[in-house]
């Protein structure tokens, strides 16, 4: 039983737009959320996090929404540039325990110029 | 970029062979964690260490092992390679105990069991 899904395998996005990748977890214990980009052939690197005491998160074009009595996150990218064309993996994480953390099966992302 | 190399990048070995994968970093991050990615799972923690000589099993250990005798060596070993261990495995550091919970992941290795 997957703790963190990730709904949509991929997502089609015009250049210039905004993307919506939306991410979706269980355990109420998490606390700490991430997302990760990652181009082929290239390990993940780290994208954005947001801490369970906040709702929000934003740096530069990525910005992070959490609803935690959704049990939903959500990473907005405005405006979408072609370089964004990735995979982004949804993680979710217990501060506490260094060891739990789940990641998503990831959304492919295309930016189309 | 974090300094964690991965070796070898690639390697095509046989069923019933051992297999190690290392992983190098100059960090000096006190955990580091071994990942297996495939289509549809996401990564998922094959084993972790928060520091030399202690490790534990992560979600899917079976079939692994690894060891860490110094800070910047983590390495994984396939005692006796299958299928079902084809893979791209990656590699990860963090330091929580800086506050620093995001891991940065190595360039990864492509394991093909034949």
């Amino acid at each position: 039983d997957q703790q963190v899904k990730q709904n949509s395998p991929s997502l089609s996005v015009q250049e210039g737009r905004i993307s919506i990748l939306n991410c979706d977890y269980t355990n109420s214990m998490f606390d700490y959320f991430l997302w990760y980009k990652k181009y082929p052939a290239e390990g993940p690197t780290f994208l954005i996090s947001i801490s369970s005491i906040k709702d929000k998160n934003e740096d530069g074009r990525f910005t992070v929404f959490l609803n935690k009595s959704a049990k939903h996150l959500s990473l907005h990218i405005v405006p979408s540039q072609p370089g964004d064309s990735a995979v982004y993996f949804c993680a979710a994480s217990v501060r506490t325990s260094y060891d739990k953390v789940i990641f998503g099966p990831g959304t492919s992302l295309s930016v189309i110029p | 970029d974090a300094g964690i190399t991965q070796s070898p990048r690639h390697k095509v070995t046989e069923t019933g062979t051992p297999v190690t994968l290392r992983c190098h970093q100059t960090e000096n991050h006190r955990y580091m964690y071994w990942y297996r990615q495939d289509p549809g799972h996401g990564l998922r923690l094959i084993h972790y260490s928060y520091g030399v000589k202690d490790t534990d099993k992560g979600e899917v250990s079976d079939g692994y092992s690894v060891s860490r005798s110094k800070t910047e060596d983590f390495l994984l070993t396939l005692e006796s390679a299958t299928s079902s261990q084809t893979s791209v495995y990656f590699c990860a550091i963090s330091e929580p105990g800086q506050g620093i919970y995001e891991q940065y992941f190595g360039p990864g290795t492509r394991l093909t069991v034949t």
